[in-house]
């Protein structure tokens, strides 16, 4: 069966800390994977990924693929209260845009 | 350039009702997926349309419908409604043909069953 894991389910930190979240993922042939950021309702797009090694960078934020292991995991460096968010991690099935997603991570950054 | 746009964005309904939501994608995508959200499930695929036909189809029962018009505007349905299908629901387009999971989700459409 298809799947995706996050972990963890839930983090808070405080200001300037750094954080790692993970996801793992089982699925017949493997496109691509997905990072979104949810706030408040509507997920946004952050990075796509179908390279093993290529880190995926976009200010505080990076991504990185290892398709032998089947994970990935996005960082953020020196976090802010703005990133308090829901991270979701998502794997596109068969053909089109049909994707599986994890459970997420819910970041709390505390001032 | 205008987003993906869901109407309506909150509605209330009683069980064995039926609802219709509404969704316009992004101009120029003709790719359109719809998603339930809940608490306990997270985000679950319900179904994708691309140029007016399904692509791609989730695991929910056939009270769940949906179309797609020539504009690529998209509707979902439930029918004779039950208490668990309660959740947000969104809906995504995508530029991409082929499809490569990118999408660009609309703010939601809230429903509450009672």
């Amino acid at each position: 069966e298809d799947k995706v894991v996050q972990s963890p389910l839930s983090l808070v930190v405080h200001e300037g800390d750094t954080v790692t979240l993970n996801c793992s993922y089982e699925v017949t042939n493997f496109r691509s994977l997905l990072w979104y950021k949810q706030e408040k309702k509507a997920p946004t797009f952050l990075f796509m990924l179908t390279s093993s090694g290529i880190e995926k960078k976009s200010g505080r934020l990076s991504s990185i693929l290892d398709k032998k292991e089947l994970f990935s995991i996005l960082n953020i460096t020196a976090t802010q209260t703005g990133d308090s968010a829901i991270y979701l991690c998502a794997v596109p099935l068969e053909y089109g845009n049909k994707l599986v997603f994890g459970a997420g991570t819910i970041l709390r950054v505390k001032s | 350039k205008a987003g993906v746009t869901q109407t309506p964005r909150y509605l209330i309904k009683t069980r064995g009702q039926q609802v219709t939501l509404s969704c316009s994608p992004i101009s120029g995508h003709r790719s359109v997926s719809w998603y339930q959200q809940t608490p306990g499930q997270g985000l679950q695929f319900l179904f994708e349309y691309f140029s007016e036909t399904q692509r791609n189809k989730g695991n929910f029962p056939g009270r769940f419908s949906g179309r797609q018009f020539s504009n690529s505007r998209s509707e979902m349905n439930v029918s004779t409604l039950e208490l668990g299908d309660s959740a947000l629901y969104l809906c995504a387009s995508s530029l991409n043909t082929i499809g490569t999971g990118e999408l660009f989700f609309g703010e939601g459409s809230r429903l509450t069953v009672l």
